[in-house]
């Protein structure tokens, strides 16, 4: 089954705990991205991943941290949480940008006090 | 900066009747425009697509229009039932390789 797969699901933490969220995806998509939706801002991209080895900022990187070592995995990274950080956490991927409508992972929402 | 405007931010219709949702952005070089839906506690889920050498587009009861001079793009839904209810997300390539997302518009359709 073709799928994007995010893990945890759900996460509570404290302030200045490192944590990764991971993902990843079984269709060969050469694009994966990140984005935090919190309520009445929709959707926001963090990060995206062009292909392996190929990563840049998108609209509110600040505190974020990506890597795309294998084509399937684009884990998250938070090196030092802030409150500020609780969001729904979403990650999709798509054959490429532009033509491709993106697939979504089922949401991690995260909670830091 | 480059943004996608949508409107309104709720819209409630009878069922039967047609929705309209609008999105406007800022760069004239966007040439790709998804519409998401999200249903409550789901994830976002493409629903229809157009590329910017298409005016129209057509799915069934959904079909959004472009209009790149004025720089805007509108989706529409045709005899809404109650399943159509959720959170629907405008989105336009406006930088080169980012997607930038409308802030969504809910749609609540009235048995």
């Amino acid at each position: 089954e073709a799928q994007v797969t995010q893990n945890p699901r759900y996460l509570i933490t404290v302030t200045g705990k490192k944590l990764t969220v991971t993902c990843s995806q079984n269709m060969n998509h050469e694009y994966m991205s990140w984005y935090r939706q919190d309520p009445g801002l929709g959707l926001r991209q963090i990060y995206y991943s062009m292909n392996v080895e190929v990563t840049d900022k998108g609209d509110v990187p600040e505190g974020y941290k990506v890597s795309r070592k294998e084509k399937r995995n684009f884990p998250l990274i938070l090196e030092s949480p802030s409150p500020n950080q609780t969001s729904l956490y979403f990650c999709a991927s798509s054959l490429s940008l532009l033509g491709h409508g993106q697939y979504f992972g089922p949401g991690t929402r995260l909670t830091v006090t | 900066g480059e943004n996608v405007e949508q409107h309104p931010s709720t819209l409630s219709v009878q069922e039967g009747d047609s929705a309209v949702i609008k999105c406007t952005y800022s760069d004239s070089a966007s040439n790709y425009f998804p519409w998401y839906k999200q249903e409550l506690g789901k994830r976002p889920q493409l629903i229809i697509d157009i590329r910017s050498n298409v005016g129209e587009k057509k799915d069934q009861r959904i079909a959004v229009t472009l209009n790149k001079t004025a720089k805007h793009f509108s989706l529409h839904i045709t005899e809404t039932q109650p399943e159509d209810s959720a959170v629907y997300f405008c989105a336009a390539i406006l930088l080169e390789y980012q997607l930038t997302f409308g802030k969504g518009t809910k749609l609540s359709v009235i048995p």
